[in-house]
């Protein structure tokens, strides 16, 4: 079947601007989770979705950073304002919650330019 | 707080040769530990992992990785290199299943021919 898929695989903005990140997870899995990978800080968590719970957005960095889950499946991670320090692969990621432990299935990343 | 530490970010071997990549952790509860590799301009892929069923985890393409509690490390290993190897390897850890990975910083992994 399909993976996790993201879109756009790049975008270049200028900063200031704000930019729309959506990831598509694979079907059926319950949980989803957005990563930040850039040379300076490695690969870090932002926010955590799971079913209905209230989403996990312990490792969001900043308010201009929001994301949201619609109906149980896509996601949107929105970045305000952005900045160069905003430059950076996000991954998607999702997992199917009936078997421990959870793995968790990647997309291909999106990678963001600030300029 | 769990943390996950990769000694050496850079890796260089033989094709043929042993692959062996470094992985300790810190972890306040029985750890969940998983190992990805990522190729250029790819999304994670997940290599192996440890649900406390078994110590030695075997994993795709040959990889295995031992978790050995007394040295809270998880070091991944393969016997033979293979040019199609060459890649970055993470290791990660959770100590709640389903909730969020720690990552460590990343191996690059070279293989000469």
């Amino acid at each position: 079947g399909a993976g996790v898929s993201q879109s756009p695989s790049n975008k270049v903005t200028e900063k200031g601007k704000d930019v729309e990140l959506r990831c598509d997870p694979i079907s059926g899995h319950t949980a989803l989770y957005w990563y930040r990978q850039s040379l300076g800080q490695g690969l870090e968590f932002l926010i955590y979705f799971q079913g209905n719970s209230a989403p996990d957005k312990s490792g969001l960095p900043s308010d201009r950073f929001s994301a949201e889950r619609t109906g149980g499946s896509v996601s949107t991670l929105t970045i305000q304002r952005t900045q160069q320090e905003d430059s950076a692969v996000y991954l998607c990621a999702s997992s199917l919650v009936v078997d421990r432990p959870y793995e968790q299935y990647f997309g291909p990343g999106t990678r963001l330019t600030v300029t | 707080a769990q943390s996950v530490t990769q000694l050496g970010s850079h890796v260089s071997v033989s094709e043929g040769a042993l692959v062996l990549l470094r992985c300790n952790y810190s972890s306040s509860v029985p750890p969940y530990l998983f190992w990805y590799v990522q190729y250029p301009n790819q999304g994670l892929q997940l290599l192996l992992k440890y649900t406390s069923a078994a110590t030695l985890v075997k994993g795709i393409n040959g990889f295995e990785a031992e978790f050995k509690k007394s040295e809270t490390s998880f070091h991944l290993t393969k016997p033979s290199a293979h040019m199609s190897d060459a890649a970055e390897y993470f290791c990660a850890v959770t100590e709640t299943s389903g909730s969020r990975l720690t990552f460590g910083e990343g191996t690059q992994l070279t293989v000469n021919p």
